[in-house]
């Protein structure tokens, strides 16, 4: 079974900073993994998605790399801004299967 | 395109009663899914339909839950008999392929009171 943890679970910044935010998963025969964002309360919005194939994707001051081996993914996050501030979610699918297999989260707080 | 709509957005409700909350995929996506998110907590997958054919089905949706997406298109979500353990907020997604990844919804907030 699949498993997705995310370190740390929050973490305040001051405005600025570079920062980088982790995920790990128990099982590298993944199909592609997706970083979400969540401002509280609300629903889920797709920052990028990498594919299997693929190492690392790029989106403004966003950067999502992916290393299948060692079931790991990063999200760095460029020059941060206040308005960063919210859930950063992890989740994978696997070859098989359409579900989508989430982290718990990282809560980013950037503080101007 | 306006993207993944779900209505209603906030619903209040007593214990016992039944419920109802309904997705509009993106027109050209065949495939939508169901989550539920409690407080802190990641999404959790419930099911998922290819057209309108529910193909996977979380051990998650009890019997009291059951979903529908008759021609294809919008999907509705019961929830019969609520408890307040389905307090949660219940998000839709669709994808037209899933090398493309989710596209998923604001959510609609049930409360059980």
């Amino acid at each position: 079974k699949q498993e997705v943890t995310q370190i740390p679970a929050a973490l305040s910044v001051p405005e600025g900073e570079n920062l980088v935010l982790n995920c790990s998963f128990t099982d590298s025969a993944i199909y592609n993994l997706q970083w979400f964002r969540q401002d509280p309360g609300k629903g889920l919005t797709s920052l990028l998605l990498i594919q299997s194939s693929q190492r690392e994707q790029t989106s403004g001051r966003l950067n999502a790399s992916l290393d299948k081996s060692s079931g790991r993914s990063t999200l760095y996050i460029a020059a941060s801004q206040p308005g960063d501030s919210a859930t950063y979610l992890c989740a994978n699918t696997q070859g098989g299967s359409e579900k989508l297999v989430f982290g718990k989260g990282t809560k980013l707080t950037v503080n101007p | 395109d306006t993207g993944v709509s779900q209505n209603p957005r906030h619903k209040i409700t007593k214990r016992g009663q039944n419920v109802t909350f309904r997705c509009d995929p993106i027109s050209e996506h065949n495939r939508l899914y169901w989550y539920r998110q409690t407080l802190g907590q990641g999404p959790e997958f419930l099911t998922y339909f290819q057209n309108e054919a529910q193909l996977e089905k979380s051990r998650l949706l009890s019997d009291r839950f059951s979903a529908e997406r008759p021609k294809g298109s919008f999907s509705t979500l019961e929830i019969q008999r609520t408890e307040q353990g389905d307090s949660a907020m219940y998000l839709c997604a669709s994808s037209g392929a899933l090398s493309y990844g989710y596209t998923f919804g604001s959510g609609t907030r049930l409360t059980v009171v």
